[in-house]
């Protein structure tokens, strides 16, 4: 399995820009879920699905970021427009069902925006 | 308060030695731990679980201590490769989201 594929992997833009942020799970986990990462905030959940139904988005910072995940096998990540606070690594990670108390959580590579 | 809170170093050990750090978080409800690994630039990748009897996998040890408050994690002749971040992970219940610590950066010198 290729693991938790993300792209892209850097992106950089400017202020005021869509900026859309791709990932795809791991074939069979049915858990996504989206971290954001700096070094005065650590890592944050942003939201997180499951079976494709968005179910605890209270980490997504305001209305400028959005979320979806219209099939098994692929979400997005929208920051319209984005800011440069918004400058991040920013991770999907997958797991299998949300029900076990200790599944893991498998992380792509992240992406790792810069907002000019 | 901080749901989870970790020392975040960095630790700097020398290669061979034995060190340990530790996690507090603030739910008493909490019902499952991690310790996550976080290489430079990288993403986290789970180091082990942490069950309420203690769990060890090669040089490395996991504790909980509910009426504390806390789980740590001890690592035994450490090595070069083990300079990483270490991320401690809290999770309520099966059916709320994960906490992640801030981490505690560890570097081993030769």
């Amino acid at each position: 399995d290729a693991g938790v594929i993300q792209s892209p992997r850097h992106e950089v833009t400017e202020m005021g820009q869509e900026v859309t942020l791709r990932c795809k799970p791991i074939s069979g986990h049915n858990s996504l879920f989206w971290y954001r990462q700096t070094m005065m905030r650590g890592l944050e959940l942003l939201i997180y699905f499951n079976n494709n139904v968005p179910i605890d988005d209270s980490g997504m910072p305001e209305d400028r970021f959005s979320a979806k995940m219209p099939n098994a096998s692929f979400s997005t990540l929208k920051i319209q427009p984005s800011e440069p606070r918004d400058s991040a690594v920013y991770f999907c990670a997958s797991s299998t069902a949300g029900g076990a108390l200790y599944n893991e959580q498998f992380f792509g590579p992240g992406t790792r925006l810069t907002v000019l | 308060r901080k749901e989870v809170e970790q020392d975040p170093g960095p630790f700097n050990v020398p290669e061979g030695a034995t060190v340990a750090f530790n996690c507090t978080y603030s739910n008493s409800a909490s019902q499952s731990f991690f310790w996550y690994r976080q290489d430079c630039r990288k993403e986290p990748k789970l180091l082990m679980s942490v069950y309420s009897s203690g769990n060890e996998d090669g040089r490395f040890t996991a504790q909980l201590n509910r009426a504390s408050q806390y789980i740590s994690l001890l690592i035994r002749d450490s090595k070069l490769s083990d300079s990483a971040t270490y991320l401690c992970v809290v999770r309520v219940s099966s059916a709320s989201k994960i906490i992640f610590g801030s981490g505690t950066r560890l570097s081993i010198r030769p």
